[in-house]
């Protein structure tokens, strides 16, 4: 059965460095989406990104926050100086093209972020 | 934007009994689904229910829709102790999108 992966499992960086995190969606999904949890919370909207651009993004997406379809395949999170509270574990998520409203989505099993 | 919020936060019962979680949300959706998280894993999907049904089963569960109410509850029957997780509701972040927005789970423990 097709399911989303995600690189790495950890990532253990820096306070103010740059991370990328990768995600390769179901192959005919269209949609594509991020998605975190700090440690004990519940999951939260990021960004969605449909037709090579974002077409929600939550108030946590900020300007360090950017998100890219560099190839057919991928879908990358780049947060680009890191802070403490940026540790989550973050996940990915695709879905078909939705028939009204939401549909169902399709989880990675997540990258756990450390920043130190 | 919408958010779901489940009830009770914890749930722990005996195998074989049923479980009932529900989940309450403030403004009108086209959907509403419920995923399972085992720890420190991905979400798993269980069951979608649009707006314009009441009832949707799927084996052992069987979830509820009250739009007059904005609530919802799932039930699980003939609980298993492979079904102890977090169970989460998931409603349109914004209902012109696709994107989900989240309450904060119900973790249920089942005991053999």
């Amino acid at each position: 059965e097709p399911e989303v992966t995600q690189t790495p499992s950890h990532q253990v960086t820096q306070m103010g460095q740059e991370v990328i995190l990768r995600c390769v969606p179901i192959s005919n999904h269209l949609y594509f989406y991020w998605y975190r949890q700090i440690l004990g919370q519940k999951v939260e909207f990021l960004v969605s990104f449909y037709n090579n651009e974002i077409s929600e993004k939550s108030e946590i997406f900020d300007d360090q926050f950017s998100v890219e379809r560099p190839d057919g395949s991928n879908f990358t999170l780049k947060i680009r100086s890191t802070k403490l509270e940026d540790s989550a574990m973050y996940f990915c998520a695709s879905s078909e093209a939705p028939k009204g409203g939401t549909d169902t989505q399709y989880f990675g099993p997540g990258t756990r972020l450390t920043v130190l | 934007s919408q958010q779901g919020e489940e009830d009770p936060q914890a749930l722990s019962i005996q195998e074989g009994e049923n479980a009932t979680m529900n989940c309450s949300y403030k403004t009108s959706i086209n959907n509403l689904q419920w995923y399972r998280q085992n720890s420190g894993r991905g979400l798993v999907h269980l069951i979608l229910i649009r707006s314009n049904e009441r009832e949707k089963h799927s084996g052992r569960l069987r979830v509820t829709l009250d739009t007059s109410k904005k609530s919802s509850s799932l039930l699980i029957t003939a609980s298993r102790a492979a079904d102890t997780a977090s169970y989460f509701c998931a409603t349109d972040f914004n209902q012109a999108g696709t994107a989900l927005i989240f309450g904060k789970g119900t973790t249920l423990s089942v005991s053999s």
